[in-house]
């Protein structure tokens, strides 16, 4: 089954602590997201890239930061900034112009 | 700024009846909608885009510009139909990927 993998399912977090999900796709997609997801709240981006070495701010970057070295691979890095970072996060791929294919998710918690 | 509100969070329907989910959103631009299903235990997934105009699973949605909706229908709600559906729309900076705002999500129960 390819498509897009989140890893890992579960994270913990340590005060003070960056700690990096990875995100891979085998789609061939130009185009790569992250998404957090609250409570009763829809999902909210957080950083997208349409091309390797390029990305952009969505609309919660802060305390966050990604990088895109290679087309399949998205990777989200919680910096030790971001105040709240329990949620559920979401990577999403795809054609620039096509609908996001989404992963099974990483419930990040702090210890 | 670009806003998705779905009014209800939680909905429950017997089976057979006629199901619709609320999608209301406010965009300066031209808007370009989406609804989203998640089914238990399983990825969030494209269920329809406006644009296509084509009917999934026995699903509809029909963009009205006037009132600003996207709302979700079915004339017979199935068993299976039960999920957590998200509207959301689409915005495009030229030519770039879509960055996509989420509504807050229904929970459709069909009860037997």
């Amino acid at each position: 089954d390819g498509g897009i993998t989140q890893s890992p399912k579960y994270l913990f977090r340590k005060e003070g602590q960056n700690v990096t999900l990875s995100c891979e796709q085998n789609l061939n997609h130009d185009a790569m997201y992250w998404y957090r997801q609250d409570p009763g709240q829809g999902l909210r981006l957080i950083y997208y890239s349409q091309i390797v070495n390029d990305f952009q701010k969505g609309d919660i970057a802060e305390g966050y930061s990604v990088s895109r070295e290679k087309k399949e691979s998205f990777p989200l890095t919680v910096t030790s900034a971001q105040k709240n970072p329990t949620a559920f996060y979401l990577c999403a791929s795809s054609h620039l112009v096509g609908p996001q294919h989404f992963g099974d998710g990483t419930r990040l918690s702090i210890l | 700024a670009q806003r998705v509100t779905q009014p209800e969070k939680l909905l429950s329907v017997f089976k057979g009846a006629p199901v619709e989910l609320k999608c209301n959103y406010s965009y300066s631009g031209s808007p370009e909608l989406f609804w989203y299903v998640q089914y238990s235990r399983q990825r969030l997934q494209l269920l329809l885009r406006h644009i296509s105009r084509e009917s999934i699973k026995g699903f509809t949605a029909d963009l009205n510009k006037g009132e600003t909706s996207f709302h979700l229908k079915k004339p017979f709600a199935q068993e299976e139909d039960s999920a957590m559906y998200y509207c959301a729309l689409s915005r495009r900076s030229s030519g770039s990927a879509r960055q996509l705002t989420f509504g807050s999500g229904t929970q459709l129960t069909v009860l037997p």
